[in-house]
């Protein structure tokens, strides 16, 4: 089983949509989650993250965790074509350097 | 700009060549890495450096091997690879490696294609 699980996608939505992106994970030990942002041709950029449980929001994007579930999620509000991209979900155990990357959701913001 | 740069951009190679990857971090970082971006994967990390020791090691092949001089600087050294080893690999560096806080700076990676 993989550590962590992401939807592929790709993922097209109109401008303007409320966009969902998520994750599960398998390691109850997760304590950081993270989301990252690729651009085409561009290394992955840290968007948001957040410890344990709860919500955490940053302008028009939102990051959820639910450590019951074991399911982590973006949200992003009133997408623009600018938000097209590659979404990575990251996760690590508190005290260690190694992160656990998702595959990546490919999302298209159509004008 | 990230702060971190990657020669070259794109690489095409035998399998028989050697050839290397270079990254530069400018953020005054301690931490550098190394991660394999394959399509339909996820980001696997290679290698692993602070202060230029080797801190992790992923069962990486000995067909790539990492260099650290400083902790500006970090290389990949590849030969007789295969054509599998065809990915995007990908710098990231970060102020330590003390906990999952520190945020990884990436760069814009290199572009490999083994033939």
């Amino acid at each position: 089983q993989k550590e962590v699980e992401q939807d592929p996608g790709p993922l097209s939505v109109p401008e303007g949509a409320i966009v969902s992106l998520n994750c599960t994970y398998s390691n109850s030990a997760f304590q950081y989650f993270m989301w990252y942002r690729q651009y085409s041709r561009k290394g992955p950029e840290l968007l948001m993250y957040t410890y344990s449980s709860g919500n955490k929001e940053d302008g028009r994007f939102t990051a959820q965790v639910d450590k019951s579930s074991k399911y982590i999620s973006l949200f992003i509000r009133d997408s623009q074509p600018s938000d097209s991209a590659t979404y990575l979900c990251a996760m690590s155990v508190w005290s260690g350097n190694q992160f656990y990357f998702g595959t990546g959701t490919s999302l298209t913001v159509i004008p | 700009e990230t702060g971190v740069t990657q020669t070259p951009r794109h690489l095409v190679m035998g399998m028989t060549n050697k050839k290397s990857l270079k990254c530069e971090q400018h953020l005054g970082h301690n931490a550098m890495y190394w991660y394999k971006q394959s399509a339909k994967k996820p980001l696997e990390l290679m290698f692993v450096y602070n202060f230029k020791e080797q801190t992790e090691n992923n069962s990486v092949p000995s067909r790539f091997s990492p260099e650290c001089p400083n902790s500006s600087h970090l290389f990949l050294h590849l030969h007789t690879l295969q054509p599998e080893d065809s990915a995007l690999y990908l710098c990231a560096s970060s102020l330590g490696v003390a906990g999952a806080q520190e945020t990884q700076y990436f760069g814009p990676g290199t572009r490999l294609l083994v033939l």
